[in-house]
């Protein structure tokens, strides 16, 4: 069964600097890396996803995948207010399920 | 965008009475699941199906029933709720196969067992 486990639980980024967040994983023959962002009282919602080793930028988010370390990762950069949230990554297990990792609490402080 | 709906948004149950928990999708997506999430715990899943007709057990399914009636809705049944139950439960939709992975939340439903 695929493990799936976040660092840190939670973090405190003044805004406008770097958040860096990470998720390992299990099973090296996952083939979707995903960060869902959850804010207070709402649903989850894909944020990026990644499908091969490497790197992807959208806007002020990265995601980097590294297989061979059954890790990757979430960078955001210029942290704002409004990125304040609970982030959770994601790995698929099998072809239609996805195992959730237990979460960071990002809050960026003015 | 994507639309998935849940109901009924907050549950207030007594121990040992039955709970139905509702969930439709216009996604027009095989794949639905149903997940618990408490603090600490993340996102576990219930039950999942993969279309009409079919429940499969994900890895918290004891004390739950899943019905798929239809490509839009799937329900989560408690038949004996019990004051462990009572947690935020979501619905999601997704498509079949790893390129489709993506999955679409509905707004949740708050259950607490008295």
């Amino acid at each position: 069964q695929q493990k799936v486990q976040q660092s840190p639980e939670s973090l405190i980024v003044p805004e406008g600097a770097m958040t860096s967040l990470n998720c390992t994983f299990s099973d090296s023959a996952s083939q979707y890396f995903a960060w869902y962002r959850q804010h207070s009282g709402k649903a989850p919602k894909a944020l990026m996803s990644i499908f091969s080793n490497g790197e992807k930028e959208e806007g002020r988010f990265t995601i980097h995948l590294n297989k061979a370390s059954l890790h990757f990762s979430l960078h955001i950069r210029d942290s704002q207010p409004s990125d304040s949230a609970l982030y959770l990554c994601a790995v698929t297990e099998g072809a239609d399920r996805l195992t959730f990792g237990k979460g960071t609490q990002l809050i960026i402080q003015p | 965008e994507a639309a998935v709906t849940q109901s009924p948004r907050n549950k207030v149950a007594v121990t040992g009475g039955k709970v139905t928990l509702s969930c439709n999708q216009t996604n027009n997506h095989n794949n639905m699941y149903w997940y618990r999430q408490d603090t600490g715990h993340g996102l576990r899943l219930i039950h999942y199906s993969y279309g009409a007709g079919s429940t499969e057990k994900g890895d918290i399914p004891d004390g739950y029933k899943a019905s798929r009636p239809s490509q839009e809705n799937f329900s989560l049944i408690l038949e004996l709720a019990t004051p462990s139950q009572t947690s935020v439960y979501f619905c999601a939709s997704g498509d079949r196969g790893v390129s489709y992975a993506e999955q679409f939340f509905g707004p949740g439903t708050r259950l607490t067992v008295l």
